[in-house]
């Protein structure tokens, strides 16, 4: 079974540009999630989403944040403008639904950001 | 307000010792506790995973113990090897919900 995928790996960008993440979920995970990981610190969810629905996104950056879950499969997650403290690994997960405790969570490579 | 605090931050152990990480939680509606594995460059990954009606999981070396009044858990990594080297965090969950709370991490380090 194929995992999460994520691209880019990495990315090196100026502040107050823009730039977009794309993930891939395991195949008839319902449940996608995006997460900043700051280096030294566990991941943090910015949102969750449901097929294609927004389940929670309380702590996504709205002036600067903006995800998307075309068709309930693939996400991009985008940052407009950056800042410096954007710098951040960006996991992206899927599980297979969202209804109850207990189901795993299964985490992409993430994307390295890195802002300038 | 952090909802899962987790200690230490690092951890040496030799080989072929016992490794402890512990984590506190504030809401006692948790009702799922995971510990999740991430070596350098890659995602995290589940370990092993106990829900509060039990005191202790145990797989393979790894074990969790839970102690539900004073809402705290712990792993323990039995006979530490170099290859368990990496930052373990542990993460809570709400009932009915699948929004994990992770801990700050432990970088756990494995002398040969």
């Amino acid at each position: 079974e194929a995992g999460v995928a994520q691209s880019p790996r990495y990315k090196i960008i100026e502040k107050r540009q823009s730039v977009a993440f794309w993930c891939n979920p395991i195949s008839g995970h319902a449940t996608l999630y995006w997460y900043q990981q700051i280096l030294g610190q566990g991941p943090k969810l910015l949102i969750q989403f449901q097929n294609n629905g927004v389940v929670d996104d309380s702590q996504l950056p709205k002036d600067r944040f903006s995800a998307e879950r075309l068709k309930g499969v693939d996400s991009t997650l985008k940052i407009q403008p950056a800042k410096l403290e954007d710098s951040a690994v960006y996991l992206c997960a899927s599980s297979f639904t969202s209804g109850g405790a207990g189901d795993a969570q299964y985490f992409g490579p993430g994307t390295r950001l890195t802002v300038l | 307000q952090q909802q899962v605090k987790q200690s230490p931050q690092s951890l040496i152990v030799q080989k072929g010792g016992i490794s402890i990480i512990n984590c506190a939680y504030e809401n006692t509606a948790f009702d799922y506790f995971p510990w999740y594995q991430q070596f350098p460059g890659k995602g995290p990954a589940l370990l092993i995973a106990i829900r509060p009606d039990v005191s202790e999981k145990k797989e393979g070396r790894f074990t969790i113990s839970f102690n539900k009044s004073a809402k705290q858990f712990s792993l323990h990594i039995m006979d530490s090897q170099p290859g368990d080297s990496a930052t373990y965090f542990c993460a809570a969950t709400l009932l009915n919900f699948n929004k994990f709370y992770f801990g700050s991490g432990t970088k756990l380090n494995v002398k040969p």
